[in-house]
């Protein structure tokens, strides 16, 4: 079966500090990949997704940063956190090309910028 | 731009009742629907995806899906306080390629009254 697991669970930085999330999918092979942002009492926000290796779009513009080094590997950066960069960042991942529609998501990594 | 509307509710029911949640979508393209039961600071959870219109039944859940009115509804049957979540409404739109990228609504809070 599948698993998508999601590092580190939470993480306080300060404002201008720079930031790594990683997300790795176990049992399966190129599948889409997505990051999403929630705030708090917010809806999902689809900050980048990711088809293939080296393969990423962007949905918002803003001072976060995507790379997909490896085929289930999918990690979130940035060079300065602003304050609004604040929230719950969620992975998923759903079937690629031919594969299942379904996303399904990673347990998150609460984000607080002080 | 694609929308998903659902009511933020809060949506009260007593145990044992019917809860019914409604979603509504704006692009007519969109192929595939999800729900989504999201607990207070978790990651959500698929519960339900339908791709037909008509009727879909999996244990005390059933998703709804009418096409041509553009909306989609979950009805979840024997409720139970462990139902009491955030349920969101998902979409995916044909225009979206082998992206598959899944528009959201802002979810609808249910609570179930013991």
């Amino acid at each position: 079966s599948q698993t998508i697991h999601q590092w580190p669970a939470t993480l306080v930085q300060p404002v201008g500090s720079p930031l790594s999330l990683e997300c790795t999918v176990e049992g399966t092979s190129n599948p889409n990949l997505y990051w999403y942002r929630q705030a708090a009492g917010r809806g999902l926000q689809l900050l980048f997704y990711s088809v293939g290796i080296g393969q990423i779009s962007s949905e918002v513009p803003q001072n976060l940063s995507a790379s997909r080094p490896q085929d289930r590997q999918f990690i979130l950066s940035s060079k300065k956190l602003l304050l609004s960069d604040s929230g719950f960042y969620l992975c998923a991942w759903s079937g690629g090309a031919g594969g299942s529609y379904e996303q399904y998501f990673g347990p998150g990594t609460r984000l607080t910028v002080t | 731009q694609k929308e998903v509307e659902q009511n933020s509710g809060p949506l009260s029911v007593p145990e044992g009742a019917i809860a019914s949640l409604n979603c509504t979508y704006s692009d007519r393209g969109s192929q595939s629907f999800f729900w989504y039961r999201q607990y207070s600071g978790k990651s959500p959870e698929l519960i339900m995806f339908i791709y037909s219109n008509g009727d879909k039944e999996d244990g005390r859940f059933t998703a709804q899906l009418n096409k041509a009115s553009q909306y989609v509804s979950l009805l979840i049957r024997d409720s139970q306080p462990s139902d009491s979540a955030t349920y969101l409404c998902a979409v995916i739109s044909f225009s979206s390629g082998s992206a598959r990228q899944l528009t959201f609504g802002s979810g609808t809070q249910l609570t179930v009254l013991p």
